[in-house]
Formats: structure tokens, C-alpha cells, sequence
């Protein structure tokens, strides 16, 4: 059963840099095709995509937010890491991880239960 | 970027209305195009891939069409458990992705 699960801080300050973990299992980002992407949605807004990162270590970014936005994986430990330079309060939203699967149309067909950060002084 | 637009942006029904949330891409993303159900304090969950292909699992009354811009999704007989909020999702690239704004169908 594949499954990927958040973690992180819940707080952060204005001007801090936030690290996300995304811990995965039953895949590996070994695969063809097989890659992680974080997604945000403030709280009672629509879903925006933030970046994600490819089995073959190929790396994409919103647009908008490149210059803060940085992913990285761990494939020995079924990890991906997404760090965000200066937060704002504007950027407090429910962070999510999910498979992106380049076999089924490039879908985010697995996410993780999300985890929510705050930015606040 | 490729913008994605939504419409209506909330939509009343009952059950056992048919029901079509529409989905419109900034330019042609030929059938690049993926479904989303999220449902309140819940994470997304993945109903159709590449404009029309059914994920394992979803009931039969979800379906999708369409190609190029223009793309829809139908619920044909709306269930109890069919209430939440859509979004569509282009993957065009594969390189840079993007969701409409959703679709809240409310009671």
C-alpha cells in the first residue's frame, strides 16, 4: 500500500525558511517515469502546485515562487525534502505530498494527509 | 504558464441530478488533463487521468471528455458521498503544473 506522510514544523516566523519532509513507502524514486511533488492550499482556497522532483533527479518549479523553492530527494531513505526561503504569512497553508506518476499521465495519484504550517510572529 | 479555469465556481444540486463542472486550459493541452475529488480536511483524491481515464476504484457515474482547452466533468447521478470540491489539473509539460480554482458542489 503506498502511502506518503508530511512532516515538518507547524510554526514558523516571518523571514524563516521552512524544511518539508515527505516520507514515502511501496515505491521507489528509482523508478522510470516516477516522481514527488508538493502542493500547497491556504486555508478555503483552491490547491497550488509548488514544485516537484523526477526519479532522474530532474527538478521543476512554480514559476512564481522559483526563486524561494528548493527540492531535493533521498532515495535511500525514501525521502523528499522541499525548503522554502522567506516565509510570509501569506504562506500559511496546508502543505501536501503526492507520487507523481509518469506512467499514468503524469497524475498525482498517491498524496499524504497534509500537514498545515502556520506563518506567524 | 498555462492557466486553468474552472466553471461554475460553486454549483447546488441534489441527489440523483446529473451534474458537469467544465474546465477550460489558456491553450491547448491536447488530453493533459487529470480529475481531483477533495473532500472537507481531507487530502485530493485522483477520479480521472488524461481527460477520460477512470482511476480503479471510482464509481462508474464520474466520467470526463474533452481535449485541446475545453474539458468537462459529469457526475451522472450525484450520491450523498459525491459532495465535496473538484479541481482539474493540466500536466501538459510534465515540466510545470497547474490547477484550476475548484468547483465547491454543495446540497
Amino acid at each position: 500500500q503506498i502511502t506518503l506522510k508530511e512532516s515538518g514544523p507547524t510554526l514558523v516566523k516571518p523571514t524563516q525558511t521552512l524544511t518539508l519532509t515527505c516520507t514515502f513507502s511501496e515505491f521507489s524514486l528509482i523508478t522510470t517515469g516516477v516522481g514527488v511533488g508538493w502542493i500547497r492550499q491556504p486555508p478555503g482556497r483552491a490547491l497550488e502546485w509548488l514544485a516537484h522532483i523526477y526519479w532522474n533527479d530532474n527538478k521543476y518549479y512554480s514559476t512564481s515562487l522559483k526563486t524561494r523553492l528548493t527540492i531535493t530527494k533521498d532515495t535511500s531513505r525514501n525521502q523528499v525534502v522541499l525548503t522554502m526561503t522567506n516565509m510570509d504569512p501569506v504562506d500559511t497553508a496546508t502543505y501536501y505530498c503526492a507520487r507523481l506518476n509518469g506512467n499514468n499521465h503524469y497524475s498525482f495519484d498517491y498524496w499524504g494527509p497534509g500537514i498545515l504550517v502556520t506563518v506567524s510572529s | 504558464d498555462i492557466q486553468m479555469t474552472q466553471s461554475p465556481y460553486s454549483l447546488s444540486a441534489s441527489v440523483g441530478d446529473r451534474v458537469t463542472i467544465t474546465c477550460r486550459a489558456s491553450q491547448s493541452i491536447s488530453s493533459n488533463l487529470n480529475w481531483y475529488q477533495q473532500k472537507q480536511g481531507k487530502a485530493p483524491k485522483l477520479l480521472i487521468s488524461a481527460a477520460s481515464s477512470l482511476q480503479s476504484g471510482v464509481p462508474s457515474r464520474f466520467s470526463g471528455s474533452g481535449s485541446g482547452t475545453d474539458f468537462t466533468l459529469t457526475i451522472s447521478s450525484l450520491q450523498p458521498e459525491d459532495f465535496a470540491t473538484y479541481y482539474c489539473q493540466q500536466s501538459y509539460h510534465s515540466l510545470t503544473y497547474s490547477f484550476g480554482q475548484g468547483t465547491k458542489l454543495e446540497i
